[in-house]
């Protein structure tokens, strides 16, 4: 059981590129979530999604957008990258019945 | 609004030596609280959580913690710790009821380095 894949590991963005950072779990939980790690901040909601086919924007949304067509992946598009969005970024997911939420290894990126 | 204050930002100690990693949270409605671990270069992992019940929760690597509802508090502790707990901690809550349901609320974090 792999649990939360996210892809890439680390990326190099120039600025105003547009970028996706994937997501895929395999338990089946129904909530995903997208955060992001910045020193001194600890991590921050940006996106999360309680079920497939709807989101809903998280404490800082902007310059993100996720969709969530199935159940098993929850992308993060930055659509003109700045360097305020370097990075690490987790991917988490949790089921209805659950309060625990279980993160992926995370997406370092760095917007140049 | 939730908020989560962790009071050090890191924590140096002896191996063998007992710590205490502080939080405080605010929230105007019932929470549920954790504690993650970060080891380097990794994701996070669930340390331990309070959901309800026996407000003294422990984990299956000697950490425990204790939901003081008057004082707001989940602080974080361990009789005696290994080189292998260096890590950074995070306290985190959780509600039912607000616009981010389940959603966590992180604190900033705390680095453990324990020294030999």
């Amino acid at each position: 059981i792999a649990g939360i894949t996210q892809a890439p590991t680390s990326q190099i963005l120039a600025a105003g590129r547009r970028m996706t950072l994937r997501c895929t779990q395999d338990m089946r939980h129904n909530a995903m979530y997208w955060y992001r790690q910045d020193l001194g901040l600890g991590l921050r909601l940006i996106h999360y999604s309680n079920t497939a086919g709807t989101t809903g924007k998280g404490e800082v949304p902007d310059g993100y957008s996720v969709s969530r067509a199935n159940t098993d992946d929850f992308p993060l598009t930055l659509a003109s990258a700045v360097p305020s969005q370097t990075s690490v970024y987790f991917c988490a997911s949790s089921d209805s019945l659950m309060h625990e939420q279980f993160f992926g290894p995370g997406t370092r990126l760095t917007v140049l | 609004a939730q908020s989560v204050t962790q009071l050090d930002s890191q924590v140096p100690v002896f191996e063998e030596a007992p710590v205490e990693l502080r939080c405080n949270y605010s929230s105007s409605v019932s929470v549920y609280l954790f504690w993650y671990v970060q080891y380097p270069n990794q994701g996070l992992q669930l340390l331990l959580k309070y959901l309800s019940g026996s407000t003294l929760v422990k984990s299956i690597n000697g950490f425990e913690a204790e939901f003081n509802k008057s004082q707001t508090s989940f602080h974080l502790r361990k009789p005696s710790v290994h080189i292998s707990d260096t890590a950074e901690y995070f306290c985190a809550v959780s509600d039912d009821v607000t616009v981010f349901r389940r959603a966590l609320t992180f604190g900033s974090g705390t680095r453990l380095q324990v020294q030999p």
